[in-house]
């Protein structure tokens, strides 16, 4: 079965200090896979995607993801967070046989320090 | 619209009465997906409407959770006596590739 594991629940960085946010998936099939962010009390804004091609892909807001075959991960990373960075952060497999439909991981929220 | 919406943006209700949320998709969009966010469970998907085809409603929890999308557009999603452990955000996406989904700011759902 599909799935999408986020190994941190709370991670705190220093404000200015490098962030990378863990992403592992299981799926049967080259995934489609995305980051979604999402700020207290609003829906999930699209950080960045991965389709085909390039393994590195960017994204707003200054964050950048590397898809890795061999470990069946896809890394979100931000050399420099902001305090406006604290948020939560999902990551997701699309199932294009399915219509699109994703699957979440169970999120990762993000503090930053000042 | 620009974006989808959602309304109402927070609900709360009696145990053992029906809701009904709604979702605006952005205009075009074609697939349509509702989401249900909750403490215990995380991101869940509950239904999927594409175009004229039948929905996928494989994530529904139970027979009480209902949905349907007129004209292609406007989508509501429908609970009926609903119980405490339906208290979550329902978030409304739509896409138009079905690869890409724009999220809606959810309906917060209280049970009391």
């Amino acid at each position: 079965a599909q799935s999408v594991t986020q190994p941190d629940i709370h991670i705190t960085v220093s404000e200015g200090a490098s962030l990378e946010l863990r992403c592992n998936y299981s799926y049967g099939a080259t995934p489609y896979l995305f980051w979604y962010v999402q700020s207290p009390g609003q829906g999930l804004q699209l950080l960045l995607k991965y389709f085909s091609g390039d393994t590195l892909v960017q994204g707003i807001k200054g964050f950048e993801a590397e898809f890795k075959r061999s470990q069946s991960s896809f890394n979100l990373r931000k050399p420099s967070v902001h305090w406006s960075d604290a948020a939560e952060y999902f990551c997701a497999v699309g199932l294009y046989n399915q219509g699109g439909k994703l699957i979440f991981g169970q999120g990762t929220e993000l503090s930053v320090k000042p | 619209g620009a974006g989808v919406s959602q309304s109402p943006s927070n609900k709360v209700t009696e145990k053992g009465k029906d809701v009904e949320l709604r979702c605006d998709p952005i205009s075009g969009h074609t697939a349509l997906y509702w989401y249900r966010q909750s403490l215990g469970q995380g991101l869940e998907f509950l239904i999927y409407f594409q175009g004229n085809s039948a929905p996928d409603k494989s994530g529904l929890p139970s027979d009480r959770f209902s949905a349907e999308r007129t004209g292609g557009s406007v989508s509501t999603l429908t609970i009926q006596r609903t119980q405490q452990e339906d208290s979550a955000v329902y978030l409304c996406a739509s896409s138009i590739t079905g690869l890409e989904a724009f999220f809606g700011q959810g309906t917060r759902l209280t049970v009391v």
